[in-house]
């Protein structure tokens, strides 16, 4: 059974970086036609699609947060990051990674506990 | 994008049926039979409950189904229990790659 695990910092200043990173385990993140994605959600609402990754490192971004993210994988480590710049208050969320059944379905079937990232000074 | 519309709250009895809808446009639900569920207890990370709008996972009980017409998919539990009282999500593809959450929906179980 595939488990994930999210791990960074859990306060950023505003203006600055928010960096996240994702390790797989129970699996390789190479195996399968598995994408990996990033999903938040701000404290008593709804869940926000961030991201999503291949294991070739093609991308696709959330068109309301494209110009703002990064998401990144390295398989040796069987992990993958995401990177979301110039932060401020609203970003404010428990960030979710999950693996991501696109182009099969598109659905997640496995998430991460979450991690709850404040932005503040 | 804006996000697929749920009702805020749903309640029922134990034993009970309930239904929960989510309405999206002719560019997400209602092109695509690719919309999901997820039931989210609280300090909990969201768990899979129906995917291709009405495909079970294993281990999922059979209380569980969806539906779409339309714009509009629809999760129906039965034989309510008190378990069940959670939030939940519905998930659209959207096209161009990506994909839409509703806003969500409390289930409270009377």
């Amino acid at each position: 059974q595939v488990q994930l695990q999210e791990s960074g910092p859990g306060l950023v200043k505003p203006s600055q970086t928010l960096s996240l990173t994702c390790t797989v385990s129970g699996g390789s993140i190479s195996s399968g036609t598995y994408y990996w994605s990033w999903i938040r959600q701000p404290a008593g609402k709804g869940l926000e699609w961030i991201g999503r990754i291949y294991p070739s490192g093609s991308t696709t971004y959330n068109p309301s947060l494209k110009s703002r993210v990064t998401i990144s994988i390295d398989t040796s480590k069987n992990q993958f990051s995401l990177r979301l710049n110039s932060v401020t208050a609203a970003d404010t969320a428990v960030y979710y990674c999950a693996r991501d059944h696109y182009g099969s379905g598109t659905y997640f079937p496995f998430w991460g506990q979450g991690t709850l990232v404040t932005v503040s000074p | 994008q804006s996000a697929l519309t749920q009702p805020a709250s749903v309640s029922g009895s134990p034993g009970q049926s309930i239904t929960i809808s989510c309405t999206g446009t002719s560019s997400d639900v209602g092109s695509y039979n690719l919309v999901s569920w997820y039931q989210q207890h609280p300090g909990k990370a969201p768990k899979l409950m129906i995917s291709e709008v009405n495909k079970r996972p294993s281990g999922v009980s059979n209380r569980f189904s969806g539906s779409k017409s339309g714009n509009t998919a629809s999760l129906t539990i039965s034989g309510l229990q008190a378990e069940d009282e959670a939030d939940y999500y519905c998930c659209s593809y959207a096209g161009s790659s990506t994909v839409i959450f509703g806003g969500g929906t409390k289930l409270t179980v009377l």
